[in-house]
């Protein structure tokens, strides 16, 4: 079945990087985009940053722009998420999220998620 | 940007009983709304897709309808495994996606 498990979270003081990655199985992960979303304490869910399957196409919410990097290696079957210059804002469980459709699919624009890993929490504190 | 709007926060409903979850784009979104449940602790999981095509292996209980800009989720009669946040995202209009603020659901 698929699974994805996040790691790399951890607590930070403001200014500082951290990288989360994500381990995918159960799936062909090079078929399928990817995306996190991120819940600070006690919130809704935040949409961060979603990879096209082959890597090409990148987006991101506008508070992280320039700031975060979502990255993928196919050939490794991870996901990243380099993450600089963090605020306290930042504070939050990510999660790793695979989307729906695969990414040769006619639907692969329509991002929505069927499986998601179990949250990395990071707290951007001095 | 699309705006997600769920009402109420908080719905209080007992066992067995009917729950109605509202969910409002603040634009025209066709079908392409996902529904999520979240229980304490875990990670969000796909309930609906398309507005109203329930993902695999949930229950029949939860069925999903709407279109353009309103939405509702409904659950039947409630299990005692129900009780969690539910979140409406819709995800034709993008970057970014968006989420509503979520609907909890607690027990009366």
């Amino acid at each position: 079945q698929v699974q994805l498990v996040e790691s790399g979270g951890g607590v930070v003081q403001p200014g500082r990087s951290l990288r989360l990655s994500c381990t995918p199985s159960g799936f062909t992960f090079s078929d399928f985009g990817m995306h996190w979303v991120r819940q600070a304490p006690g919130k809704g869910l935040e949409w961060v940053a979603t990879i096209s399957y082959a890597g090409n196409d990148k987006y991101y919410t506008d508070s992280v722009k320039g700031r975060f990097t979502i990255s993928r290696d196919n050939s490794k079957n991870m996901l990243y998420l380099q993450m600089n210059s963090l605020r306290a804002d930042d504070t939050a469980e990510y999660f790793c999220a695979k989307q729906v459709c695969a990414g040769y699919s006619g639907c692969d624009k329509l991002p929505h998620f069927d499986s998601w890993g179990q949250g990395t929490v990071v707290a951007v504190s001095a | 940007e699309i705006a997600m709007t769920q009402s109420p926060g908080t719905l209080s409903v007992s066992p067995g009983e009917r729950a109605t979850l509202s969910c409002r784009a603040s634009q025209t979104i066709g079908s392409n709304l996902a529904w999520y449940q979240q229980k304490p602790g875990q990670a969000p999981s796909l309930l609906i897709y398309a507005a109203s095509s329930r993902a695999t292996g949930v229950p029949a209980r939860f069925s999903g309808s709407g279109s353009g800009t309103e939405f509702t989720l409904t659950i039947s009669s409630l299990q005692s495994e129900d009780f969690a946040v539910y979140y409406c995202q819709q995800y034709i209009n993008w970057p970014p996606l968006t989420f509503g603020g979520g609907t909890k659901v607690e027990i009366k």
